[in-house]
């Protein structure tokens, strides 16, 4: 089956650094990656969709110039969290889809801003 | 946009009882419907899904059910069992296109 894999599972950081977590489809090209990102016991809230070679779209209220994406090629986007605060701290999801098929995740980024 | 809703929040059954866990949605142009299946810190799994084409889909012990015209959809687990245990969440959207979830529904089945 189709596999979505994200890095870093787990990553700590002091807050104003930043930080970068790859996306990558692993058996699959995908034009199109979606970032999510779930609070404790919330719902996935879509952040922002990622096209490969051109802009990212971002959802209303997320800050692009905070959340850099990059989606340089068919099998990687790349979410960077730049001056990260406390608030910041979540967990991040990737997902993309193979063509006709159902949308596959990533494993998921837990980031903790210290 | 696309605006689901999720109900109820959280559930309790007893082990060998149904399931059931109901979402609707807003936009009339969504045609496709998955469920997850989410463990604490792990990612979302899907369940089972269903098209706008079709009104009922089952796949063993998990069903789900669309009413295009009231906008609702459904999902049905029979004989739950303790590790049917998790949060479970609805999405909407149209096929190909950004999902958006529900709030997601703890399912606890007791023993």
């Amino acid at each position: 089956g189709a596999v979505v894999s994200q890095h870093p599972s787990w990553v700590i950081c002091k807050s104003g650094t930043s930080v970068k977590i790859e996306c990558r489809s692993l058996d699959f090209q995908a034009t199109t990656m979606f970032w999510y990102r779930q609070f404790p016991k919330q719902s996935l809230m879509l952040m922002a969709t990622s096209n490969e070679g051109s802009k990212a779209t971002y959802e209303q209220g997320v800050e692009k110039d905070k959340f850099l994406i990059n989606h340089a090629s068919l099998t990687l986007s790349t979410l960077t969290v730049t001056s990260a605060h406390p608030e910041d701290s979540s967990f991040y999801i990737c997902s993309a889809r193979p063509e006709q098929r159902e949308a596959f995740f990533g494993q998921g980024t837990r980031l903790t801003v210290v | 946009g696309e605006n689901v809703e999720q109900h109820p929040s959280t559930l309790s059954v007893q082990e060998g009882d149904s399931a059931v866990i109901k979402c609707t949605y807003s936009d009339s142009a969504s045609n496709y419907f998955p469920w997850y299946k989410q463990e604490l810190g792990k990612r979302p799994q899907l369940i089972i899904d269903i098209r706008s084409n079709v009104g009922e889909k089952k796949d063993q012990r998990i069903a789900v059910t669309l009413n295009k015209t009231a906008k609702h959809f459904s999902l049905h687990i029979t004989e739950t069992q303790p590790e049917d245990s998790a949060v479970y969440f609805c999405a909407a959207s149209i096929y190909g296109n950004k999902l958006v979830f529900g709030a997601g529904t703890i399912l606890r089945v007791k023993s």
